[in-house]
Parts: C-alpha cells; structure tokens; sequence
C-alpha cells in the first residue's frame, strides 16, 4: 500500500527556519516525482514544486521560487520542504503528494503538515 | 501560466440529483485535466485523470467530459459522502501545475 507520511505540526515565529518531511513507503520512492501542495485556511490548492528523488530534479513554480526548498534523501525515502526565514503568510497546510510521473496528475497524497508562524 | 476557473463556486444539490462542475481552461490543455474530491480535514484524493479516466476506487456514479477547453465532472446521483469541494487540475503546460479554485457540492 503507497503510503506517504508527513512531520507534525510546527508553530513557528516569523523570521525562523523551518524544515518538514514527507516519508514514502509502498512503493519505489527514487521512481516517483513528490510534489508540494500549500492550502492556505480556507483557500483552495497550490502546486509549489516537484522533486525526482532518483536525481534530486527539482522544479519550482515561479510563485515559489526562491521562498522554498524543495530536496529529497532517497536512503530514507524522505522528501523535505524547508523555508530560511518564515512569515505569517507562510501559515498553511502543506501536502506532499505523488505524481504519477513527470508533471502529470497526482495518485496519492500525504494527510498534510500544518505550519503557524505567529508572534 | 494557465488558470483554470471553476463554476459554480458552491452548488446546492439534493441527495439523488444529478450534478454538474465546470472547469474552463485559460488556453488548451489537451485531456491533461484531473479531478480531486477534498472532504474537510482531510488530504484530497484523485478521482479523474485524463479529463474522463476514472481513478481507481473511483465510483462509477463520477464521469469527467471535456469539450476544447471546457471539462465537466458529472455526478449521477449524489451519496451523502459526495459533499465535498471538487479541484480541477491541470497538467499539461508546466511549471506550475495550476488548480481551480474549487466547487463546493453542499446539501440543499
């Protein structure tokens, strides 16, 4: 069964550094391009990026570029999405979610990593 | 980038009616279109890819059409667990991925 997992909630302050993380299992992790997801409360959804764990591809949405990190350590089948210096806009739910392949819909989704930056 | 717009933004449906989303695309996108269903709290979960390939464990009662540019998820006869918000996607010119902004199906 594809499972993807997702790092616990953060409640962070602006300013601060945050990582979180996206653990598959089920299935070849290195074969599958893993995206981020954010869904601001209330809001609907928005594509940031993808990563091919096989190579460390990454490719960003320009709204995202540069705000985000996108990387990927395929030994433990994890993909991160990290920020430097958060700010209250970053508040959201974050999905990782598997596509099917490159740039195509996705199959399976993470059940989401809710980030608070608050002062 | 290609936006997407999706219509009606909330749609108040009877259980056992039938009901009708639309998803427009800003330019075309051949049939790269999916469909996700998200039930509050939860991850959304594909339904349709392809414009009209159901999703594994995708009931039949959901059938995608697509006309141009035009796309239509259709829901036969709505179950009390079809109340959702319903997101278009496309995937055909990339980076970025671009999502509708969604059509919540209530109960009227």
């Amino acid at each position: 069964e594809v499972q993807l997992v997702q790092s616990g909630p953060e409640v962070k302050k602006p300013g601060e550094s945050v990582k979180i993380s996206c653990k598959g299992s089920g299935y070849t992790f290195s074969n599958y391009w893993i995206g981020w997801v954010r869904q601001m409360p209330g809001k609907g959804l928005e594509w940031m990026g993808i990563i091919y764990p096989g190579d460390s591809d990454t490719r960003y949405s320009p709204a995202f570029q540069g705000q985000v990190t996108i990387s990927a350590d395929r030994s433990i089948s994890t993909a991160y999405l990290q920020w430097s210096s958060l700010k209250a806009s970053d508040t959201a739910i974050y999905y990782c979610a598997r596509h099917e392949s490159e740039g195509d819909w996705i199959d399976y989704w993470g059940q989401g990593t809710l980030v608070t930056v608050s002062s | 980038e290609v936006v997407m717009t999706q219509s009606p933004a909330t749609l108040s449906v009877s259980p056992g009616e039938r009901a009708t989303l639309s998803c427009r695309a800003s330019q075309s996108v051949s049939s790269n279109l999916a469909w996700y269903q998200q039930k509050p709290g939860q991850a959304p979960r594909l339904l349709i890819y392809y414009a009209t390939t159901r999703a594994s464990g995708t009931p039949a009662r959901f059938s995608g059409s697509r006309s141009g540019t035009e796309f239509t998820l259709t829901i036969s006869s709505l179950q009390s667990e079809d109340f959702a918000v319903y997101y278009c996607q496309q995937y055909n010119n990339w980076p970025p991925l671009t999502f509708g902004g969604g059509t919540k199906v209530e109960i009227k």
